[in-house]
């Protein structure tokens, strides 16, 4: 089973605050890397999609790049509201197997 | 509406009883898969699929069976449930692999 990490586990920021999340995988094999928003009691929802080494997408406050070379990928949310409150997950497709792994999540918590 | 569905979405049922979980989506999509997510351990790939009558393990697939006889359908049976299959079960699709993956609602099973 391949290790897709995430880090910190969980988060606690104030309104305003920017922030970021990392996810390291095996750098080896590479396909893409996903990342999702997972809010409470609601299903995972797709915040980018990257496949090449250097990529940056942006959707509106939240951003990510990726680095495949060395195996990471950074979110980064800018003045964080309390609706970013979520699990963000990262996920990892290799190029020899059809699957996707998925890392444990961060968990965000913005509070007023 | 674009939609993975997935019934039921609470089910309690004892040691041994056969049950199926059925997911549908309306989008044509061609890759389909299912999830468990346990507290701690993330989401992990039960089993998937890369067309209909493609099938294959995912990293737990023990305890569960699946078939993809259409495109639009992936149900996901347990012949014998027990009771560490008690989880959070997810549908997902997306329309190739390595692209966004998209989520049902999720199935909360206990199984006693």
């Amino acid at each position: 089973i391949l290790n897709v990490e995430q880090s910190p586990q969980s988060l606690h920021v104030q309104e305003g605050d920017s922030t970021n999340f990392t996810c390291s995988f095996p750098s080896s094999n590479f396909y893409a890397l996903h990342w999702y928003r997972w809010e409470t009691a609601k299903s995972p929802e797709a915040l980018f999609v990257m496949t090449l080494n250097g990529d940056e997408k942006k959707k509106g406050r939240i951003s990510a790049t990726l680095n495949t070379k060395e195996g990471y990928s950074y979110l980064y949310i800018k003045g964080s509201q309390p609706e970013d409150s979520a699990t963000y997950l990262c996920a990892f497709n290799t190029g020899t197997a059809s699957k996707l792994t998925f890392g444990t999540g961060t968990r965000l918590q913005v509070t007023l | 509406e674009a939609q993975v569905t997935q019934n039921p979405r609470y089910l309690i049922t004892v040691t041994g009883k056969k049950l199926t979980v059925t997911c549908s989506q309306n989008m044509n999509h061609e890759y389909m898969s299912w999830y468990r997510q346990d507290p701690g351990l993330g989401l992990r790939q039960i089993y998937y699929s890369m067309n209909v009558e493609v099938t294959d393990k995912g990293d737990v697939p023990e305890g569960y069976k699946v078939s993809r006889k259409e495109k639009r359908n992936f149900p996901l049976i347990l012949e014998s449930p027990s009771p560490n299959q008690t989880s959070l079960y997810f549908c997902a699709s997306s329309f190739g692999y390595g692209t966004e993956a998209f989520f049902g609602q999720g199935t909360r099973l206990t199984v006693v």
